[in-house]
């Protein structure tokens, strides 16, 4: 157990919607981190968080945003949905705000568009 | 730009055997680089990790060195079990470009008795 939690695990919609994906950090963790996993694209890095703060951006659709609140919880969300936004979606979370800092990675939110 | 190149899959190998995988990056900067291992159903744990040119990363049996010159962190297991059938990945961070995380392709590991 890497003591991120993400829900929901998994979650299926329709094209054209929005969805929201959320995590909670491992405590004391400041960082977090999102990815999309998918068969074609491999892992891809999307965004981090540190503290409240945006630290880094990836390869983050204009469609998709994230935030993270006070209590360091994040959400990422994801609108006007299209069937290639189907992935596995990771939320990782690490001490502080450096990447080579390890990440622990929950175990992800399988989103299906139908 | 950044990139982490790894050893196409997927690997099968009899319990026992010797494991290399391979992984070569690419990085503006001075990069950390990293192991990661996926097992079925699971998120992504790291394995090993490693800052700086020479250093070793080891965990569980497993070793990867840091190479500068060759740019790469080759994954090595002098004897592998089945409980290590898993997708490896190898990963970089790079302060030089804004602290992304780049993850190579992921390598399927099957472990037979």
């Amino acid at each position: 157990d890497s003591g991120v939690t993400q829900t929901p695990k998994h979650l299926i919609t329709a094209t054209g919607q929005r969805v929201t994906l959320r995590c909670s950090p491992r405590s004391g963790d400041l960082s977090v981190y999102w990815y999309q996993q998918s068969l074609d694209q491999g892992l891809q890095f999307l965004i981090q968080y540190y503290n409240g703060e945006e630290r880094a951006k990836g390869n983050i659709l204009e469609r998709f945003s994230a935030q993270q609140f006070p209590d360091l919880h994040s959400e990422l969300n994801l609108s006007s949905l299209e069937l290639g936004d189907s992935a596995l979606y990771f939320c990782a979370s690490s001490s502080g705000g450096q990447t080579y800092q390890p990440q622990h990675f929950g175990d992800g939110t399988r989103l299906s568009i139908l | 730009g950044d990139s982490v190149t790894q050893m196409e899959g997927p690997v099968t190998l009899s319990e026992e055997a010797f494991l290399t995988i391979n992984c070569t990056y690419t990085a503006t900067g001075y990069p950390s680089l990293f192991w990661y291992v996926q097992y079925p159903g699971e998120g992504l744990q790291l394995l090993l990790k490693a800052t700086k040119a020479d250093d070793k990363g080891s965990n569980k049996g497993f070793e990867a060195t840091y190479r500068k010159e060759t740019t790469s962190f080759h994954l090595e297991k002098g004897s592998v079990q089945v409980s290590d059938s898993a997708v490896y990945f190898c990963a970089l961070s790079d302060q030089n470009t804004g602290n992304q995380f780049y993850f190579g392709t992921g390598t399927s590991l099957t472990v037979i008795p």
